[in-house]
């Protein structure tokens, strides 16, 4: 397994497009977590999932965003109604168990918006 | 609520001089601190981390980075800096109790001959 791979890469849409983006993690890893970065600051919580479960979301995923992990593994992370304001990095980041020594994400090398 | 602060926003350095990124966090409970560095259009790798024990984590490039709990900071250091090293370095904390990580705004680090 080389890490957690995301695709595309990059994504041009025009405003009012629907985007879709996936993330697959690392096999062994059962958590999954979707970050937003925009250009010069640092990446910003969106959502987690546990398994399947999504436990956390953050108040910057707005109505139009919506998360799925429907079997544990990969994740799909989909835009409705695209705004300029998206446009962003998206990245994917995955972690072992909880309880387990190596409590650290590795990230993926990211989803890169622009809307028109 | 967690918070990171990097304050400066770019460092320049000469090649082979010693450097240090000034990060410092703000939280209620006890913390895991990490350091993250960015190449230009690619993914955040992590670079070193603090999970518990010796307050002083090494990375496998030189990097360094000490856990001072009283004065909130894990100030990232390398002796001496090569050109490859140019990048933007993230710092982040994340509570024990759960992963979501906060980042800091990020220094971009400048290498040059």
């Amino acid at each position: 397994d080389t890490g957690v791979s995301q695709d595309p890469r990059h994504k041009i849409t025009k405003r009012g497009q629907n985007v879709t983006f996936r993330c697959d993690p690392i096999s062994e890893h059962n958590r999954l977590y979707w970050y937003r970065q925009t250009l010069g600051q640092g990446p910003e919580f969106l959502t987690y999932f546990q398994n399947e479960a999504q436990l956390e979301k953050s108040r910057l995923l707005s109505d139009r965003f919506s998360a799925e992990r429907p079997k544990g593994s990969f994740s799909t992370l989909e835009i409705q109604r695209t705004e300029q304001g998206d446009s962003a990095m998206y990245l994917c980041a995955s972690s072992p168990p909880r309880g387990t020594v190596e409590e650290t994400q590795y990230f993926g090398p990211g989803t890169r918006l622009l809307v028109l | 609520a967690q918070s990171v602060t990097q304050l400066d926003s770019q460092v320049p350095v000469f090649e082979e001089a010693p450097v240090e990124l000034r990060c410092n966090y703000s939280s209620s409970v006890s913390v895991y601190l990490f350091w993250y560095v960015q190449y230009p259009n690619q993914g955040l790798q992590l670079l070193l981390k603090y999970l518990s024990g010796s307050t002083l984590v090494e990375s496998i490039n030189g990097f360094e980075a000490e856990f001072n709990k009283s004065q909130t900071s894990f100030h990232l250091r390398k002796p001496s800096v090569h050109i490859s090293d140019t990048a933007e370095y993230f710092c982040a904390v994340s509570s024990r109790g759960f992963q979501k990580l906060v980042f800091g705004t990020g220094t971009r680090l400048l290498v040059s001959p």
